[in-house]
């Protein structure tokens, strides 16, 4: 079945630092990806999505390119904030048995200090 | 618009009582889904529509009933709670159930099963 595996968390950073968050996945057939965030007390909200092999999603300052030949879709950024403060979800979206099915990671928790 | 609305956001109940969490959304979208989330674990699908009057089963439907009357109306049953149902629910739609569809979620309800 499909599946995504996620760094585990809790990272803490300071301001202005670089940020990767790993992702991989196992999926049949080729999916979508996704990273989702969650900020503190809120509902998830996409934070940028790749359909295809090689795409860049980018938003907000943060990248992940999708790349087939390691299965990966790691988050990246270059300084982050305070604001930057949430749970970081990597999902997909593949078939899975007779429905299309978003499929999550556990969630990472990023913490950054002033 | 409001977007992906859904009540209460926190309730207590009993192992055996049943209650039904409220989901609805604005945008006129054909997909709708409930998730759970539990800690470690990411979000897991509940039940799932692709339309009104057309429902089908997540990763993890024991235990939840869902009908879907109207477009805008996806609500969740539980028939007899039980303590393994406390967690964080989320209701999600999107436009349809292709692969790239982005999922908007609600802002979550917190239940507690004693």
């Amino acid at each position: 079945g499909n599946s995504v595996t996620q760094m585990e968390g809790p990272v803490t950073l300071s301001e202005e630092a670089f940020l990767t968050i790993n992702c991989t996945y196992t999926a049949t057939g080729y999916p979508s990806l996704f990273w989702y965030v969650q900020y503190p007390g809120e509902g998830l909200q996409l934070l940028l999505k790749a359909t295809k092999a090689d795409d860049k999603g980018s938003n907000k300052g943060f990248e992940a390119t999708y790349r087939k030949e390691t299965t990966s879709f790691h988050l990246e950024k270059g300084s982050v904030q305070v604001s930057d403060s949430a749970v970081y979800f990597c999902a997909l979206s593949a078939e899975s048995g007779s429905a299309r099915q978003l499929t999550f990671g556990s969630g990472t928790q990023l913490t950054v200090l002033p | 618009n409001a977007g992906v609305t859904q009540t209460p956001k926190f309730q207590v109940l009993k192992t055996g009582q049943s209650m039904t969490l409220q989901c609805a959304q604005d945008m006129n979208h054909e997909y709708m889904s409930w998730y759970r989330q539990d800690p470690g674990m990411g979000l897991r699908l509940i039940h799932y529509s692709v339309g009104a009057g057309i429902t089908d089963q997540g990763e993890v439907p024991n235990g939840y009933n869902v009908s879907r009357s109207t477009t805008e109306d996806f609500p969740l049953r539980l028939l007899s709670a039980a303590p393994s149902q406390t967690s964080v629910y989320f209701c999600a739609s999107s436009w349809g159930h292709l692969y790239q569809e982005t999922q908007y979620f609600g802002p979550g309800t917190r239940l507690l099963v004693l």
